[in-house]
């Protein structure tokens, strides 16, 4: 059965960096697209980036563009997600969905995973 | 970047009856919409892909419409299980938006 797993979160200061991971399992993570999308407490969704199945194309949310990158690892299976200069505003939990198969990458996502959260305070 | 706006913001409504969800979008996306459910604590499920598509194991009384700006998300007849929150989704431009939720709660 297809499976995420997030890791990575905590409580980091203000300016600083964390680094997000996401385990996939149950599927041909090299044939699909991989989207990260964010929940702050009582909030409601926001998507934050999306990749392709290859890494070829990828896609931000104006509100990190430019702090977060988003890559994948095809041969381990694994998503990230890279946040520099974070912000209290980038509190949330963070979760891996995924996306489309193949050139259909940014397409909805139909498995998600539990999420990690990310704290970012002084 | 394209908004996406839900109503109403609270449905209040008994089981067995039918529900009906707005979204819309702030320009043209075309067919290129998608229907979320959230329960508390869980993650989200996929309902309806391109506006109209019920996604795998999704209970037929589940139906989505539309097309260009004004889509509609109808359960026909509510069970206990469907009191949750509705999200709609836009991928016809980026960035990928979603609309601001709607709560069905029950009456």
């Amino acid at each position: 059965q297809v499976q995420l797993v997030e890791s990575g979160g905590g409580v980091v200061q203000p300016g600083r960096s964390l680094r997000l991971s996401c385990a996939a399992s149950g599927f041909t993570f090299s044939n699909y697209g991989m989207h990260w999308v964010r929940q702050a407490p009582g909030k409601g969704l926001e998507w934050v980036a999306v990749i392709w199945y290859d890494g070829t194309n990828k896609y931000y949310a104006d509100s990190v563009k430019g702090r977060f990158t988003i890559s994948r690892d095809n041969s381990e299976n694994t998503l990230y997600l890279q946040m520099n200069s974070l912000r209290a505003e980038d509190t949330a939990v963070y979760s891996c969905a995924r996306g489309g198969y193949y050139f259909d990458s940014s397409a909805p996502s139909d498995y998600w995973g539990q999420g990690t959260l990310v704290t970012v305070s002084s | 970047e394209i908004v996406l706006t839900q109503s109403p913001v609270t449905l209040s409504l008994s089981p067995g009856e039918r529900a009906t969800l707005s979204c819309r979008a702030s320009q043209n996306i075309n067919r290129y919409l998608a229907w979320f459910q959230q329960k508390p604590g869980q993650a989200p499920r996929l309902l309806i892909y391109d506006a109209s598509n019920r996604a795998t194991d999704i209970p037929v009384r589940f139906s989505g419409s539309g097309s260009g700006t004004d889509f509609t998300l109808t359960i026909s007849s509510l069970e206990p299980e469907d009191f949750a929150v509705y999200y709609c989704q836009q991928r016809s431009n980026w960035p990928i938006t979603f609309g601001q939720g709607t709560r069905l709660e029950i009456k």
